[in-house]
């Protein structure tokens, strides 16, 4: 199947610093990419809807100035936690379709100290 | 609408058993439902999905059952063994149109299968 790549896999941060997560599709194009946060044992929440050349489509709730989204090529779409904050630390994880299906990434474990 | 619920919580099985997962959902818009499995620490991963145009697709050990009327479908793995101890969880979404893609989860189905 397809491969979605993220980058970080795990990632420590100070209070009020920014982190940057990478999403790669490697072998396919995605004009659209989604990215979902997750809580210990709890289910994928989608935050928001990336698309490749246009602003990205956040879910209700969603902070957009907190959570930076680019989607700057038809492989690469990257998250930008601002003033990361503990309540911040989750497990983000993107995903890529290629057709109907859906291929998800590794994750990033964000712990905010 | 939105909604996709999940049952049970939590599921323990003896290796070679059979594991039952369920989902219900509400939006009649949907119309592909994958079910995926998650180990700790990593993204999800598909293990089978369905259209509603079918009522049971059968890959290997998984089959899904797919019931319209009653907007439910399942998740059965046969013959349970102790790697499939994982977290389950079933979606849903539209095919078409402006929410093309956009994966509406169920809460998730902790496995566990006992050797």
């Amino acid at each position: 199947g397809a491969v979605v790549s993220q980058h970080p896999s795990w990632v420590i941060c100070k209070s009020g610093t920014s982190v940057k997560i990478e999403c790669r599709s490697l072998d396919f194009q995605a004009t659209t990419m989604f990215w979902y946060r997750q809580f210990p044992k709890q289910s994928l929440m989608l935050m928001a809807t990336s698309n490749e050349g246009s602003k990205a489509t956040y879910e209700q709730g969603v902070e957009k100035d907190k959570f930076l989204i680019n989607h700057a090529s038809l492989t690469l779409s990257t998250l930008t936690v601002t003033s990361a904050h503990p309540e911040d630390s989750s497990f983000y994880i993107c995903s890529a379709n290629m057709v109907s299906e859906a291929f998800f990434g590794q994750g990033t474990r964000l712990t905010v100290v | 609408q939105q909604q996709v619920k999940q049952s049970p919580q939590s599921l323990i099985v003896q290796k070679g058993g059979i594991s039952i997962i369920n989902c219900a959902y509400e939006n009649t818009a949907f119309d592909y439902f994958p079910w995926y499995q998650q180990f700790p620490g990593k993204g999800p991963a598909l293990l089978i999905a369905i259209r509603p145009d079918v009522s049971e697709k059968k890959e290997g050990r998984f089959t899904i059952s797919f019931n319209k009327s009653a907007k439910q479908f399942s998740l059965h793995i046969m013959d349970s063994q102790p790697g499939d101890s994982a977290t389950y969880f079933c979606a849903a979404s539209r095919y078409g149109g402006t929410s093309y893609g956009k994966l509406t989860f169920g809460q998730g189905t902790i496995l566990t299968v006992h050797p």
